[in-house]
């Protein structure tokens, strides 16, 4: 079975700190993986994408096949930061994408 | 250019009403996707069209759920007798093609069923 999962619904950590969203998957072939995100009041849209292997924001995702994993990274979170986090995983369909739960993260002054 | 636009932004009902949801692709793209963002949810995946055709309703949660797209642009989803449970708000987002890796996204439209 196709799945993302992120385990944390919520994460709030200090400006300044690390942050880590967490996201697992499940698929038996070779995945990719990308990050979106969602800012207060506006539209969906996409953050980074494992094949590009890129730093937006400060944000970075390493796909780690052994662990099944693509936590998204930062190591010092601003406050702008504030959003949903949602990971999805491109399978099997050309078209479709797997999309987890969502994370939202609160940086807190 | 444009992106992708929706409309209406905002819609209030009255249950068992029928409203219907419309969206505009980016210029050229010629896959469209719907997906409904309820409260505390991740995104559910609706149905996906390649130009005219959807190749998969799979998502649709009822057969009160139905869309159509013409001309390879404007699609409209429509949800008869709406129920409380359809509260949400319904995404739109478009790709280039097939394989186009990246979906960009509508502002979406809040539906409020009473």
């Amino acid at each position: 079975a196709q799945r993302v999962t992120q385990p944390e619904k919520l994460l709030s950590v200090f400006k300044g700190a690390p942050v880590e969203l967490k996201c697992n998957y499940s698929y038996s072939g070779s995945p990719e993986l990308f990050w979106y995100v969602q800012y207060s009041r506006q539209r969906l849209q996409l953050l980074l994408r494992h094949i590009s292997r890129e730093s937006i924001k400060g944000f970075t995702a390493d796909l780690n096949k052994g662990e099944t994993s693509f936590h998204l990274k930062k190591p010092f979170a601003q406050e702008e930061d504030s959003a949903m986090y949602y990971c999805a995983l491109k399978g099997d369909s050309n078209y479709q994408l797997i999309w987890g739960a969502g994370t939202k993260l609160i940086i807190k002054p | 250019g444009a992106g992708v636009s929706q409309s209406p932004s905002n819609k209030v009902t009255e249950k068992g009403k029928d409203v219907e949801l419309r969206c505009d692709p980016i210029s050229g793209h010629t896959a469209l996707y719907w997906y409904r963002q309820s409260l505390g949810q991740g995104l559910e995946f609706l149905i996906y069209f390649q130009g005219n055709s959807a190749p998969d309703k799979s998502g649709l949660p009822s057969d009160r759920f139905s869309a159509e797209r013409t001309g390879g642009s404007v699609s409209t989803l429509t949800i008869q007798r709406t129920q409380q449970e359809d509260s949400a708000v319904y995404l739109c987002a478009s790709s280039p093609g097939p394989r186009g890796r990246e979906q960009f996204f509508g502002p979406g439209t809040r539906l409020t069923v009473l």
